[in-house]
């Protein structure tokens, strides 16, 4: 079983707020990657990291922002959410090799109102 | 046009039947594919993980990848209630590591 964690797992926010959701994951793997899943829809990635210091952007336009400071984490943060940004948000691991294996989070339901 | 197209279903089966549930895809370069399952309210689980074209067998579960044709399938035998499920199909290119596409995915019901 994959250790991936997501918190929190439903946020409801106004808009305007910053939020932060975060992922952690105890795999020691070296990518990590945010997904955006809207119902019924394909998931598309918005950010990915190869390493510690090291995000790029996703084929999806986002305006959230990441950071890699440490291996395990890979927090995901919105300066200013707004409606268009409510949607489910995927974080997801793998190893250095064999990359194509992703392991998923349970995610976050963001809903801005 | 999609890269990756995924008929959304939703399936629904008796227990114990034959599900074959497919994808097909335009570009050549993937070399990967992919299936995974998504139970309500979590995240996608990995299933079966292919590289290039043939058959992968575990258990009920059997990948095909058929390149030439540029379609994958999984088929599940015996299907349980606790199959009920979307499945997703996903694929990615060399050196495109982890920069999956995946389909819509298809919500298949299993009734008891």
């Amino acid at each position: 079983e994959a250790d991936i964690y997501q918190t929190p797992r439903y946020l409801v926010i106004g808009t305007g707020k910053k939020i932060t959701l975060e992922c952690s994951q105890t795999m020691g793997h070296d990518k990590m990657y945010w997904y955006q899943q809207d119902p019924g829809m394909e998931l598309h990635l918005i950010h990915y990291s190869y390493g510690v210091n090291s995000t790029e952007k996703g084929d999806l336009s986002s305006e959230s922002t990441v950071s890699r400071i440490r291996t395990e984490h890979f927090p995901l943060t919105l300066e200013s959410a707004r409606p268009s940004h409510t949607s489910q948000y995927l974080c997801a691991s793998s190893e250095r090799t064999g990359g194509e294996k992703l392991f998923f989070g349970s995610g976050t339901q963001l809903s801005v109102l | 046009q999609k890269e990756v197209e995924q008929d959304p279903g939703p399936l629904s089966v008796p227990e114990g039947a034959i599900v074959s549930l497919n994808c097909t895809y335009s570009n050549s370069a993937f070399q990967y594919f992919m299936w995974y399952r998504q139970y309500s309210r979590k995240g996608p689980e990995l299933l079966m993980y292919t590289y290039s074209s043939g058959n992968k067998e575990d258990g009920r579960f059997t990948a095909q990848v058929d390149k030439s044709s540029k379609y994958i399938s999984l088929f599940i035998r015996d299907s349980q209630p606790s199959d009920s499920a979307t499945y997703l199909c996903a694929m990615s290119a060399v050196g495109n590591t982890g920069k999956l596409i995946f389909g819509q995915g298809t919500t298949l019901q299993v009734k008891p």
